[in-house]
């Protein structure tokens, strides 16, 4: 079975920009969660998706948003980049909502110059 | 805020060692996970303890939990230089806004 897949792998882009990221689960997985990790926070919880709703969020600004398509395959948006913004973004797979397990990515390195 | 926090920052140990990492957590927990990650790529899950037990094993791994201590140790023993990596504990509290908690890690070295 295939992994969890994020695209892009790299992606540099400049203040004010906007940028999306996609994840594709595990087959068969139906909830996505999104995670950001920087050197000085650590990795952070930005939401999860369950069947095309959000079902948690964490503690980020509105810039930050996400959707989930009927495919299970989930996209997250940051608008209006800021330097702050350059980190490493995880998505993780798991069978259901809440489920302990998580299935990880490779993640999107995402740099904001 | 951090949920987890690891101790030590960083940990370098010869082949064949132990490496014993910690983790101390501040709120009730569902269960508590621990996953590694291979320098900036994605995290890969080892083991996940549930808040009623006390102590589990995987192949090299031991992990135990001590939730009157709000703690948790994860033991390698006979480590290998493929080892190397960061070690993080994980914490949930279950119900409906499930999310896992991340603690900020311990750096293992593993020198061959």
């Amino acid at each position: 079975k295939a992994g969890v897949t994020q695209t892009p792998r790299y992606l540099i882009k400049t203040r004010g920009q906007q940028v999306t990221l996609s994840c594709s689960p595990i087959s068969g997985h139906r909830s996505v969660s999104w995670y950001q990790q920087t050197p000085g926070q650590g990795l952070q919880f930005l939401f999860e998706y369950f069947s095309e709703t959000q079902r948690n969020k964490g503690n980020f600004p509105g810039r930050f948003s996400g959707r989930q398509f009927s495919n299970s395959r989930s996209e997250m948006n940051v608008s209006t980049l800021e330097l702050g913004d350059s980190a490493l973004y995880l998505c993780a797979s798991s069978l259901e909502a809440g489920k302990n397990i998580q299935y990880f990515g490779a993640g999107t390195r995402l740099s904001v110059l | 805020s951090q949920q987890g926090e690891e101790d030590p920052q960083a940990l370098s140990i010869q082949e064949g060692e132990n490496a014993t990492m910690n983790c101390s957590y501040k709120t009730s927990i569902n269960n508590l996970q621990w996953y590694r990650q291979n320098s900036g790529r994605g995290l890969v899950h080892l083991i996940l303890i549930r808040s009623n037990e006390r102590e589990k094993h995987s192949g090299r791994l031991r992990v135990t939990l001590d939730t009157s201590k709000k703690s948790s140790s994860l033991l390698i023993t006979a480590s290998r230089a493929a080892d190397t990596a960061s070690y993080f504990c994980a914490t949930d509290i279950g119900g409906s806004n499930y999310k896992l908690t991340f603690g900020k890690g311990t750096l293992l070295t593993v020198n061959p």
